[in-house]
């Protein structure tokens, strides 16, 4: 069964913690999104890799990390120099090339204690 | 500079007709994505417009006019299940697939 899985679907993070957001996908893209989503905004571009060991900054990119060992994962690590990371955040993955539809985990939705 | 610009609600009556727009302003533009997002969940995809016009897909349309910088949804035949909110992304040019996201429209349908 082909998709998009993401994890944990709630997250508790502590002030000063950092903590890990997994994603996985089996649909064979090239291209991996995370996004953030925040009540009565739309959703906002963290970062974005569009091939293996390669990824770029999107519009939000602070407070937070990537990697991109393998097509199949993007984990999203929030540091805390991340002020306000309460938020619903959700992975994504798409052929490569301009017009390739954006595929959606189900998302993870981080707290803050 | 980057604008998508849709009404933040809407309310229909179930069986009827609505239309969601959708207008933008961006620095470069291969094309034109709505999705459907029910509470708490991920985005689906509904349609995606590169050419000017209208593309028929069952009970939901979608219509590109790239000279105006506009487009809608149509959704016909309204159920309950339709309530969600519907959200507008541009794909903005280049060799990239970055989307740039509208706030959304929430959609009540009434019975």
């Amino acid at each position: 069964d082909g998709g998009i899985t993401q994890s944990p679907k709630y997250l508790f993070r502590k002030e000063g913690q950092n903590v890990t957001l997994s994603c996985e996908q089996n649909l064979n893209h090239d291209a991996m999104y995370w996004y953030r989503q925040d009540p009565g905004q739309g959703l906002r571009l963290i970062y974005y890799s569009q091939i293996v060991n390669d990824f770029q900054k999107g519009d939000i990119a602070e407070g937070y990390s990537v990697s991109r060992e393998k097509k199949e994962s993007f984990p999203l690590t929030v540091t805390s120099a991340q002020k306000n990371p309460t938020a619903f955040y959700l992975c994504a993955s798409s052929g490569q090339g301009a017009g390739e539809t954006q595929y959606f985990g189900p998302g993870t939705r981080l707290l803050v204690l | 500079g980057q604008n998508i610009d849709q009404p933040t609600e809407m309310t229909a009556t179930e069986g009827a007709i609505v239309q969601i727009n959708c207008t933008y302003q961006t620095s470069g533009f291969n094309g034109l994505f709505w999705y459907q997002q029910h509470a708490g969940e991920a985005p689906t995809f509904l349609s995606y417009n590169v050419l000017d016009g209208l593309e028929e897909k069952g009970r939901f349309s979608s219509f590109l006019s790239r000279s105006k910088g506009y487009s809608y949804l149509l959704l016909k035949e309204l159920q309950m299940k339709d309530s969600a909110s519907y959200l507008c992304a541009c794909s903005g040019g280049g060799a990239t697939n970055k989307l740039i996201f509208g706030t959304g429209t929430l959609l009540a349908v009434q019975p």
